[in-house]
């Protein structure tokens, strides 16, 4: 079925590193990859996306890849910052409707001093 | 504008009752969805609508019903409470620009206890 797996669940990086987070999907049809950020208690909001037409989009400090053959999608967080700390959602959309998003299952990432 | 506005913000419910919570937004978008978040997990997909009398069923539609009479308004009612029920709700919604995607806005989120 139609599914997005998200990994690491957790991903300790020291201030001023970078870190990774890899999600794969489903559905070879997919064409929509957005990346949310959730602070705790607070609702998610987006921080970038990216389309099927696009291998790579840059947003300052965070980059998306994406690997369409492949399946995958990957978010990139440069010079971590304290504030970075949250737990981040990738997901994508699901052919049988482009308005159907799906979410993996988070990843808590959490910057050390 | 205000953008999505949900209500409840809490509420404790018993095994059994029933509720409704509502949902609406101000920005005239036509994709609207819901998705509930349990303690330390990800969001899972409920329902979702493509405009005004048009709703399908998510990944975990299951004790929930939902409906569309207007752009504005997407409610979701919950029948016969379960403490499996016991989560965090979001509404959301999102303007579908082209096919290929579109961004999703969320509410502040709904938290429900069924005790």
């Amino acid at each position: 079925g139609e599914n997005v797996e998200q990994h690491p669940s957790t991903l300790s990086v020291q201030e001023g590193d970078s870190a990774v987070i890899k999600c794969t999907y489903s559905d070879s049809a997919s064409n929509y990859f957005p990346w949310y950020k959730q602070e705790l208690g607070k609702r998610p909001q987006l921080i970038i996306d990216i389309r099927s037409n696009v291998g790579e989009k840059k947003d300052q400090r965070i980059a998306v890849t994406l690997n369409k053959t492949a399946k995958h999608f990957s978010l990139h967080i440069t010079e971590t910052q304290p504030e970075d700390s949250a737990v981040y959602f990738c997901a994508a959309s699901i052919s049988s409707s482009a308005s159907k998003i799906i979410f993996g299952s988070g990843t808590r990432l959490s910057i050390r001093p | 504008n205000a953008g999505v506005t949900q209500t409840p913000k809490f509420r404790i419910l018993k095994i059994g009752q029933s509720m409704t919570l509502q949902c609406t937004q101000d920005m005239n978008h036509n994709y609207m969805y819901w998705y509930r978040q349990d303690p330390g997990m990800g969001l899972k997909l409920i329902y979702y609508s493509v405009g005004a009398g048009i709703t399908d069923k998510g990944e975990v539609p299951n004790g929930y019903n939902v409906s569309r009479s207007t752009t504005e308004d997407f409610p979701l009612r919950l029948e016969l409470a379960a403490p499996s029920q016991t989560s965090v709700y979001f509404c959301a919604s999102s303007y579908d620009e082209d096919i290929s995607g579109n961004t999703i806005y969320f509410g502040e989120g709904s938290w429900l206890t069924v005790v």
